[in-house]
């Protein structure tokens, strides 16, 4: 079975903190996510990794960034919390796809739920 | 363009009943469609997925039709169960060379059934 950890559940943070979010896979996928969800929303992809050191943008990067430094792991940072990224933060990964070739399955994390005050 | 559309936001279905859950989008480039299935407490699971070459997927219960000119998809739940109740999401996917693709998805739907 897949597996994608977060490192935590809950988290409460406050404002200007900086803010690191551990994801770990253990299923050797190159592709790697971090969505963040919110009620009326639905997810809304913030950053995303197709090997180790890289990293591409989402449609909502302001405000995080990310690192890959093994495949396994992809974490998130905010470098100075603020209340609206109070949220639902999910990982996800994914085997890499080939064009034309078939569409990937993601595999999410269980979330963590940040919130900033 | 990026963007797929999803209704109704909330859906109250009694069992046994058939729910359906609509999402429509714009970029013809998507290639891909898959449907995510979310309990209170965990992350989203694929449920069930469609390419753009057939016009409907069945699998058990659960039912994609894909209507290409019209650029819309549905998921139909028959027997509407309890133990269906969660938060579904559409998406599609638009293939990314050597990246695998993103996926753009749906606001998402809430659904309870009923007993």
């Amino acid at each position: 079975d897949v597996k994608v950890t977060q490192s935590s559940r809950y988290l409460v943070k406050r404002t200007g903190e900086k803010v690191f979010l551990e994801c770990v896979q253990d299923m050797d996928h190159e592709n790697m996510f971090w969505y963040r969800q919110d009620p009326g929303l639905g997810l809304r992809l913030i950053y995303f990794s197709y090997d180790v050191k890289m990293k591409e943008k989402g449609d909502i990067p302001e405000g995080y960034s990310v690192s890959r430094e093994k495949k396994e792991r992809f974490s998130l940072i905010l470098e100075s919390a603020s209340t609206n990224q109070t949220s639902m933060y999910l990982c996800a990964s994914s085997l890499y796809g080939v064009r034309g070739q078939g569409a990937e399955e993601q595999y999410f994390g269980p979330g963590t739920r940040l919130t900033v005050t | 363009q990026q963007q797929v559309k999803q209704s109704p936001q909330s859906l109250i279905v009694q069992k046994g009943g058939i729910s359906i859950i609509n999402c429509a989008y714009e970029n013809t480039a998507f290639d891909y469609f898959p449907w995510y299935q979310q309990f209170p407490g965990k992350g989203p699971a694929l449920l069930i997925a469609i390419r753009p070459d057939v016009s409907e997927k069945k699998e058990g219960r659960f039912t994609i039709s894909f209507n290409k000119s019209a650029k819309q998809f549905s998921l139909h739940i028959m027997d509407s169960q309890p133990g269906d109740s969660a938060t579904y999401f559409c998406a599609a996917r638009k293939s990314l060379y050597n990246q695998g693709g993103k996926l753009i998805f749906g606001q998402g739907t809430e659904l309870s059934v009923k007993p």
